[in-house]
């Protein structure tokens, strides 16, 4: 199974200034198709993960601009550029490149 | 908007079946979508179960694949999971999720919409 690795496993944030977390998966992401199958989800107190990234760097609907996702291989990065209240909570990576699909540990978001 | 809802009994008995089903609406099941399960321990990180595609293809975590069974109702729009001999260690919030297929070139997006979960406890 790929084994991914987020880190750090908490970060404690001020409001209004950036985060960011890193996965590392222990082989490359990239598919036979070309695509690089890496997805962030985060996940609120009492509520079910909700998707923000996916392929890396796509934002999905409605997801504020302020999220951004890069990486490419074995080495990937979510930012939140200005975090605010409603961004606490636990994030996760995720690979979809091959079976099964598998989990970071979560890093948890919170503010000072 | 899609929405997900699981349903099942909240609490099975050691080395019995645990089974839930996952009702869509808002979209149908026979699109060209994945559907998933996905499971949470009390506290704990995520687990991905296996999937499904409304034809019937099937992928399992090799981890459960031995007790596990995910199958489609199209009349019906929902997916169900089944899982054998259960133990605590299977005691999580189960939930089902979809992959979702964008034409517009966005490929697959695991995962786009998830059910809110439903708690299962095993114990006698």
């Amino acid at each position: 199974d790929i084994v991914m690795t987020q880190t750090p496993l908490s970060s404690p944030v001020t409001l209004g200034q950036p985060a960011s977390i890193s996965c590392r998966s222990s082989q490359s992401l990239v598919h036979s198709d070309g695509n690089t199958y890496l997805s962030w989800l985060q996940q609120r107190p009492g509520q079910p993960p909700r998707l923000l990234i996916y392929k890396v760097s796509n934002r999905f609907s409605g997801v504020p601009d302020r999220f951004s996702g890069s990486g490419a291989g074995t080495d990937f990065t979510l930012k939140i550029s200005r975090v605010e209240a409603e961004d606490v909570g636990v994030y996760y990576c995720m690979q979809i490149a091959q079976f099964p699909f598998t989990f970071g540990g979560g890093t948890k978001v919170e503010i000072k | 908007q899609v929405q997900l809802q699981e349903s099942g009994p909240g609490l099975v008995k050691p080395s019995g079946t645990l089974s839930l089903t996952c009702a869509v609406s808002g979209g149908s099941i026979s699109s060209n979508d994945w559907w998933s399960w996905v499971r949470q321990p009390p506290g704990k990180g995520l687990e991905w179960i296996g999937e499904i595609y409304h034809g019937g293809s099937t992928n399992y975590n090799p981890s459960l694949k031995s007790r596990v069974t995910i199958s489609v109702d199209k009349s019906k729009n929902q997916v169900s999971l089944k899982l054998t001999s259960v133990t605590a260690a299977d005691t999580a919030v189960y939930y089902c999720a979809r992959a979702g297929y964008y034409s517009d070139g966005g490929g697959f997006a695991h995962f786009d919409y998830w059910g809110q979960g439903t708690l299962v406890t095993v114990s006698s």
